[in-house]
Protein backbone atom coordinates (compact mmCIF):
# COMPACT_ATOMS: atom_id res chain seq x y z
CA UNK A 1 0.00 0.00 0.00
CA UNK A 2 0.80 3.88 -0.26
CA UNK A 3 3.04 5.30 2.35
CA UNK A 4 4.05 9.12 2.81
CA UNK A 5 6.47 10.58 4.32
CA UNK A 6 6.25 14.13 5.49
CA UNK A 7 9.28 16.95 6.17
CA UNK A 8 9.94 18.66 8.21
CA UNK A 9 7.72 18.17 11.10
CA UNK A 10 8.32 21.50 12.75
CA UNK A 11 8.86 25.21 10.72
CA UNK A 12 9.53 28.06 11.84
CA UNK A 13 9.42 31.50 9.96
CA UNK A 14 9.02 35.04 10.09
CA UNK A 15 5.65 36.97 8.60
CA UNK A 16 6.66 37.67 5.20
CA UNK A 17 8.88 34.86 4.71
CA UNK A 18 8.10 31.53 2.37
CA UNK A 19 7.51 28.28 3.73
CA UNK A 20 8.03 24.84 1.74
CA UNK A 21 6.67 21.69 3.01
CA UNK A 22 7.65 18.39 1.09
CA UNK A 23 5.87 14.64 1.01
CA UNK A 24 7.61 11.93 -0.46
CA UNK A 25 5.05 8.76 -1.75
CA UNK A 26 5.81 5.31 -2.64
CA UNK A 27 2.87 4.26 -5.21
CA UNK A 28 3.84 5.14 -7.99
CA UNK A 29 0.50 4.99 -9.31
CA UNK A 30 -0.86 7.24 -7.22
CA UNK A 31 -2.71 9.89 -9.19
CA UNK A 32 -4.04 12.52 -6.32
CA UNK A 33 -2.47 14.74 -3.50
CA UNK A 34 -4.04 16.89 -1.25
CA UNK A 35 -2.79 19.09 1.24
CA UNK A 36 -4.37 20.08 4.01
CA UNK A 37 -4.51 22.59 7.03
CA UNK A 38 -5.73 21.91 10.56
CA UNK A 39 -5.37 24.43 12.99
CA UNK A 40 -5.80 23.41 16.85
CA UNK A 41 -8.48 22.05 18.00
CA UNK A 42 -10.04 22.10 14.90
CA UNK A 43 -11.27 19.67 11.73
CA UNK A 44 -8.42 19.70 8.68
CA UNK A 45 -9.24 21.70 5.70
CA UNK A 46 -8.59 21.00 2.19
CA UNK A 47 -6.45 24.18 1.40
CA UNK A 48 -5.31 22.53 -2.01
CA UNK A 49 -4.64 19.92 -4.43
CA UNK A 50 -2.82 18.66 -7.21
CA UNK A 51 -3.72 15.66 -9.79
CA UNK A 52 -1.03 13.62 -11.25
CA UNK A 53 -1.30 14.85 -15.29
CA UNK A 54 -0.43 18.33 -13.67
CA UNK A 55 3.15 19.34 -12.38
CA UNK A 56 1.99 22.52 -10.65
CA UNK A 57 -1.02 24.23 -9.10
CA UNK A 58 -1.49 27.97 -7.53
CA UNK A 59 -3.86 29.69 -5.37
CA UNK A 60 -3.09 32.55 -4.61
CA UNK A 61 -0.58 32.66 -1.97
CA UNK A 62 -0.23 28.98 -1.80
CA UNK A 63 1.17 26.40 -4.48
CA UNK A 64 1.37 22.53 -5.06
CA UNK A 65 4.80 21.11 -7.31
CA UNK A 66 4.24 17.86 -8.16
CA UNK A 67 7.44 15.27 -9.23
CA UNK A 68 6.15 11.98 -10.38
CA UNK A 69 9.03 10.86 -11.35
CA UNK A 70 10.80 11.26 -8.16
CA UNK A 71 7.57 10.24 -6.28
CA UNK A 72 7.97 13.87 -4.12
CA UNK A 73 5.48 16.73 -4.03
CA UNK A 74 5.43 19.96 -2.02
CA UNK A 75 3.62 22.76 -0.46
CA UNK A 76 4.55 26.24 -1.35
CA UNK A 77 3.14 28.85 0.93
CA UNK A 78 4.65 32.62 0.11
CA UNK A 79 4.38 35.93 2.06
CA UNK A 80 3.21 34.36 5.17
CA UNK A 81 1.50 35.47 8.04
CA UNK A 82 0.73 34.38 11.60
CA UNK A 83 -3.10 33.34 10.48
CA UNK A 84 -0.96 30.85 8.23
CA UNK A 85 0.19 28.95 11.66
CA UNK A 86 -1.01 25.52 11.61
CA UNK A 87 -0.65 21.73 11.26
CA UNK A 88 -0.02 21.50 7.47
CA UNK A 89 -0.81 17.27 5.92
CA UNK A 90 -0.23 16.03 2.84
CA UNK A 91 -1.72 12.56 1.76
CA UNK A 92 -1.70 10.61 -1.57
CA UNK A 93 -4.34 8.41 -2.92
CA UNK A 94 -3.98 4.72 -2.64
CA UNK A 95 -4.92 3.54 -6.22
CA UNK A 96 -5.42 -0.29 -4.62
CA UNK A 97 -8.09 0.91 -2.26
CA UNK A 98 -8.53 4.53 -3.20
CA UNK A 99 -8.44 5.87 0.43
CA UNK A 100 -5.73 8.93 1.09
CA UNK A 101 -2.51 7.89 3.22
CA UNK A 102 -1.95 11.16 4.92
CA UNK A 103 1.71 12.52 6.07
CA UNK A 104 2.73 12.59 9.97
CA UNK A 105 2.48 16.58 9.40
CA UNK A 106 4.39 19.72 9.74
CA UNK A 107 3.49 21.70 12.24
CA UNK A 108 3.74 25.73 11.09
CA UNK A 109 4.86 28.95 13.10
CA UNK A 110 4.75 32.19 11.46
CA UNK A 111 5.82 34.61 13.50
CA UNK A 112 5.35 38.23 13.22
CA UNK B 1 -26.39 20.88 4.92
CA UNK B 2 -23.82 22.40 6.91
CA UNK B 3 -21.14 19.84 6.37
CA UNK B 4 -19.87 16.82 8.11
CA UNK B 5 -21.55 16.18 11.62
CA UNK B 6 -20.20 14.02 14.25
CA UNK B 7 -21.80 13.15 17.32
CA UNK B 8 -20.28 13.51 20.13
CA UNK B 9 -17.57 15.75 20.05
CA UNK B 10 -16.11 14.71 23.36
CA UNK B 11 -16.71 11.14 25.41
CA UNK B 12 -14.82 10.21 28.18
CA UNK B 13 -15.37 6.09 29.17
CA UNK B 14 -14.32 3.98 31.30
CA UNK B 15 -11.27 1.27 30.37
CA UNK B 16 -13.85 -2.10 29.35
CA UNK B 17 -16.90 0.07 28.61
CA UNK B 18 -18.27 0.49 25.29
CA UNK B 19 -18.58 3.39 23.11
CA UNK B 20 -20.23 4.36 19.96
CA UNK B 21 -19.95 7.65 17.59
CA UNK B 22 -22.02 8.78 14.90
CA UNK B 23 -21.47 10.20 11.78
CA UNK B 24 -23.90 12.22 9.20
CA UNK B 25 -21.86 12.75 5.89
CA UNK B 26 -22.77 15.26 3.27
CA UNK B 27 -25.82 14.69 2.02
CA UNK B 28 -24.99 14.05 -1.90
CA UNK B 29 -21.86 12.22 -0.62
CA UNK B 30 -21.67 8.60 -1.50
CA UNK B 31 -18.06 7.19 0.37
CA UNK B 32 -17.71 7.76 4.14
CA UNK B 33 -14.69 7.19 6.03
CA UNK B 34 -12.93 6.83 9.39
CA UNK B 35 -9.63 8.06 10.46
CA UNK B 36 -8.02 8.11 14.42
CA UNK B 37 -5.37 10.62 14.72
CA UNK B 38 -3.45 11.32 17.87
CA UNK B 39 -1.73 14.03 18.74
CA UNK B 40 1.50 15.02 16.66
CA UNK B 41 0.41 12.78 14.07
CA UNK B 42 -1.38 12.56 10.88
CA UNK B 43 -4.97 10.67 10.32
CA UNK B 44 -4.58 7.26 10.40
CA UNK B 45 -7.26 5.10 8.36
CA UNK B 46 -9.57 2.98 9.63
CA UNK B 47 -12.65 2.19 7.28
CA UNK B 48 -14.39 3.32 4.64
CA UNK B 49 -17.64 2.72 3.00
CA UNK B 50 -19.47 3.18 -0.14
CA UNK B 51 -22.95 3.71 0.35
CA UNK B 52 -23.98 1.02 2.67
CA UNK B 53 -20.99 -1.10 1.47
CA UNK B 54 -17.42 -1.42 4.08
CA UNK B 55 -15.19 -1.57 1.42
CA UNK B 56 -11.89 -1.58 3.23
CA UNK B 57 -11.40 -1.93 7.10
CA UNK B 58 -7.18 -1.06 8.59
CA UNK B 59 -5.49 -3.72 9.90
CA UNK B 60 -5.33 -1.81 12.89
CA UNK B 61 -8.78 -1.44 13.43
CA UNK B 62 -9.30 -4.77 16.01
CA UNK B 63 -12.23 -6.94 16.20
CA UNK B 64 -13.23 -4.83 19.11
CA UNK B 65 -13.95 -2.00 16.40
CA UNK B 66 -17.06 -2.06 14.24
CA UNK B 67 -18.53 0.26 12.01
CA UNK B 68 -22.22 0.06 10.22
CA UNK B 69 -23.64 2.78 7.98
CA UNK B 70 -27.28 0.62 7.06
CA UNK B 71 -28.62 3.05 4.76
CA UNK B 72 -25.48 4.49 3.23
CA UNK B 73 -26.33 7.51 4.79
CA UNK B 74 -25.01 7.70 8.64
CA UNK B 75 -22.69 5.86 9.75
CA UNK B 76 -21.67 4.66 13.53
CA UNK B 77 -18.32 3.16 15.33
CA UNK B 78 -18.52 1.15 18.01
CA UNK B 79 -15.54 0.40 20.05
CA UNK B 80 -16.06 -2.35 22.53
CA UNK B 81 -14.40 -3.23 25.52
CA UNK B 82 -12.03 0.06 25.46
CA UNK B 83 -8.39 0.36 26.43
CA UNK B 84 -6.19 3.35 27.30
CA UNK B 85 -4.80 3.26 23.88
CA UNK B 86 -8.17 4.10 21.93
CA UNK B 87 -7.56 7.66 23.40
CA UNK B 88 -7.90 9.87 20.22
CA UNK B 89 -9.62 12.11 17.76
CA UNK B 90 -12.01 10.01 15.50
CA UNK B 91 -12.25 11.52 12.58
CA UNK B 92 -15.30 10.86 9.90
CA UNK B 93 -15.13 12.16 6.43
CA UNK B 94 -16.44 11.68 3.08
CA UNK B 95 -16.79 12.36 -0.50
CA UNK B 96 -18.59 12.02 -3.30
CA UNK B 97 -16.93 9.45 -6.34
CA UNK B 98 -16.71 9.85 -9.36
CA UNK B 99 -15.75 13.61 -9.48
CA UNK B 100 -13.23 15.92 -10.29
CA UNK B 101 -11.73 15.50 -6.63
CA UNK B 102 -10.95 12.86 -4.77
CA UNK B 103 -10.59 14.99 -1.50
CA UNK B 104 -12.35 14.73 1.61
CA UNK B 105 -14.86 16.84 3.79
CA UNK B 106 -13.95 15.86 7.26
CA UNK B 107 -16.36 16.48 10.47
CA UNK B 108 -15.14 17.89 13.23
CA UNK B 109 -13.90 14.75 15.26
CA UNK B 110 -14.97 12.90 18.33
CA UNK B 111 -12.49 13.27 21.08
CA UNK B 112 -12.59 10.20 23.21
CA UNK B 113 -10.48 9.45 26.50
CA UNK B 114 -10.36 6.34 28.22
CA UNK B 115 -9.19 6.71 31.91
Amino acid sequence: GENVEQHPSTLSVQEGDSAVIKCTYSDSASNYFPWYKQELGKRPQLIIDIRSNVGEKKDQRIAVTLNKTAKHFSLHITETQPEDSAVYFCAARDTGFQKLVFGTGTRLLVSP
Amino acid sequence: DTGVSQDPRHKITKRGQNVTFRCDPISEHNRLYWYRQTLGQGPEFLTYFQNEAQLEKSRLLSDRFSAERPKGSFSTLEIQRTEQGDSAMYLCASSLVPQRTYGYTFGSGTRLTVV
